[in-house]
């Protein structure tokens, strides 16, 4: 079965340092988003992605964040002076063109600013 | 502004009892809703999908209905099991369908 997949499953970085997280899709979808859920808390939106472009980002998604899809299968998450806040679990999902709506996603990258 | 709220955020009931999660959604107009699965440390899973047109979708042990004048979904999971126990989330699209926004959840805990 077709699944999302992400690395690393868990990074540790110093406070300040450049963060990338990488995520593949399943091949076919076309829409593409990124998920964070700090620790005993909810599953918050950060952005979305359809046709090469962000469609969607939330509060949270600063100008410390970007999102970049280098090639025709992987789609990154940069963050680029990690804060001690940052940490969280990051989930990247997909989304097919049908009309369900439904996102699958993947099992997550933790990430820990120390 | 825009609010999904699951009212409990932890659920417990004995194993074969049927055990029922409520969402409750303000300013949102939404073509559908969705429930999502989340067990410890994993990614959600896709549980159900219910269409504004739809007053109740069903699969295997589970049910959903939604009532858009109530603005309110219930999950209900019939003879429930110790594998039932995860958190259940409920979601939404935003107004621009470029978003898909998720509420609390709601912990819920099934006992043999």
């Amino acid at each position: 079965e077709p699944e999302v997949t992400q690395t690393p499953s868990h990074q540790v970085t110093q406070m300040g340092q450049e963060v990338i997280l990488r995520c593949v899709p399943i091949s076919n979808h076309l829409y593409f988003y990124w998920y964070r859920q700090i620790l005993g808390q909810k599953v918050e939106f950060l952005v979305s992605f359809y046709n090469n472009e962000i469609s969607e980002k939330s509060e949270i998604f600063d100008d410390q964040f970007s999102v970049e899809r280098p090639d025709g299968s992987n789609f990154t998450l940069k963050i680029r002076s990690t804060k001690l806040e940052d940490s969280a679990m990051y989930f990247c999902a997909s989304r097919g063109t049908g009309d369900t709506g439904e996102l699958f996603f993947g099992e997550g990258s933790r990430l820990t600013v120390l | 502004s825009q609010k999904i709220e699951q009212n409990s955020e932890a659920l417990n009931i004995q194993e074969g009892k049927t055990a029922t999660l409520t969402c409750n959604y303000t300013n949102y107009s939404p073509a559908y809703l969705q429930w999502y699965r989340q067990d410890p440390g994993r990614g959600p899973v896709f549980l159900l999908l219910i269409r504004e047109n739809e007053k109740e979708k069903r699969k295997e042990r589970l049910k959903v209905t939604f009532d858009t004048t109530l603005k309110q979904s219930l999950f209900h999971i019939t003879a429930s099991q110790p594998a039932d126990s995860a958190t259940y989330l409920c979601a939404l699209e935003n107004q621009a369908g470029t978003a898909l926004i998720f509420g609390k959840g709601t912990t819920l805990s099934v006992s043999s």
